[in-house]
């Protein structure tokens, strides 16, 4: 059973650029989640996808933006990027069976 | 408003020492109650989780918990430490149906004394 992979690891960009940042779930869960860790903060929610739809939207600003891909995995797209987008990008994925959240190792962002 | 609270934002303790990280929520009806740990430039590893039934939870690596209703708590706990416990640990909620997202505290960094 193959867990939840996150790719880049880390990134650097530049204030007003674009990034996109991808999550493979794991085996049998149709369920995303986006988390964003600032540094010395707990996550905070960005978005969720069930099935391809948006399932739910924390308090981020619409360049915050996903997809949902018919195999379950996902992006997460940021236009506009500015200095405070400096995170932990997080993905969790769950089956909508049970609350069994299993998160990959993250995607750490530099906004410069 | 709704919260989840970690009072202490940092513990140290002696290894084999016992360990007490505290968790408060501040909801209307008891949601489903999770402790995560996360190591330096890690994801988030569940140690265990509450949804109903016996009030005591155990988990991996030795760790427990127990809700406590009246108290509006979710309290973790190990007997004795091992220095490769040193990590950051969450307290996370999610309402019952409130769909899958999970609320996290602010989180509490354990040190390890040798």
């Amino acid at each position: 059973e193959t867990g939840v992979t996150q790719s880049p690891t880390h990134l650097i960009k530049t204030r007003g650029q674009q990034v996109t940042l991808r999550c493979s779930s794991q085996s049998g869960h149709n369920t995303v989640s986006w988390y964003q860790q600032a540094l010395g903060q707990g996550p905070q929610f960005i978005f969720q996808y069930y099935r391809e739809e948006e399932n739910g939207r924390g308090n981020f600003p619409p360049r915050f933006s996903g997809l949902q891909f018919p195999n379950y995995s996902s992006e997460l797209n940021v236009n506009a990027l500015e200095l405070d987008d400096s995170a932990l990008y997080l993905c969790a994925s769950s089956s909508d069976r049970n609350y069994g959240y299993t998160f990959g190792s993250g995607t750490r962002l530099t906004v410069v | 408003a709704q919260s989840v609270t970690q009072p202490d934002i940092h513990i140290t303790v002696s290894e084999g020492a016992s360990l007490e990280l505290r968790c408060n929520y501040s909801y209307g009806a008891t949601p489903y109650l999770f402790w995560y740990v996360q190591s330096p430039g890690q994801g988030l590893q569940l140690l265990l989780k509450y949804f109903s039934g016996d009030t005591l939870v155990q988990g991996i690596k030795g760790f427990e918990a127990e809700f406590k209703r009246s108290q509006s708590s979710f309290n973790l706990r190990k007997p004795s430490v091992h220095w490769s416990d040193a990590a950051e640990y969450f307290c996370a909620v999610v309402l019952t149906g409130g769909g899958n997202k999970l609320t996290f505290g602010t989180g509490t960094q354990l040190k390890v004394e040798l």
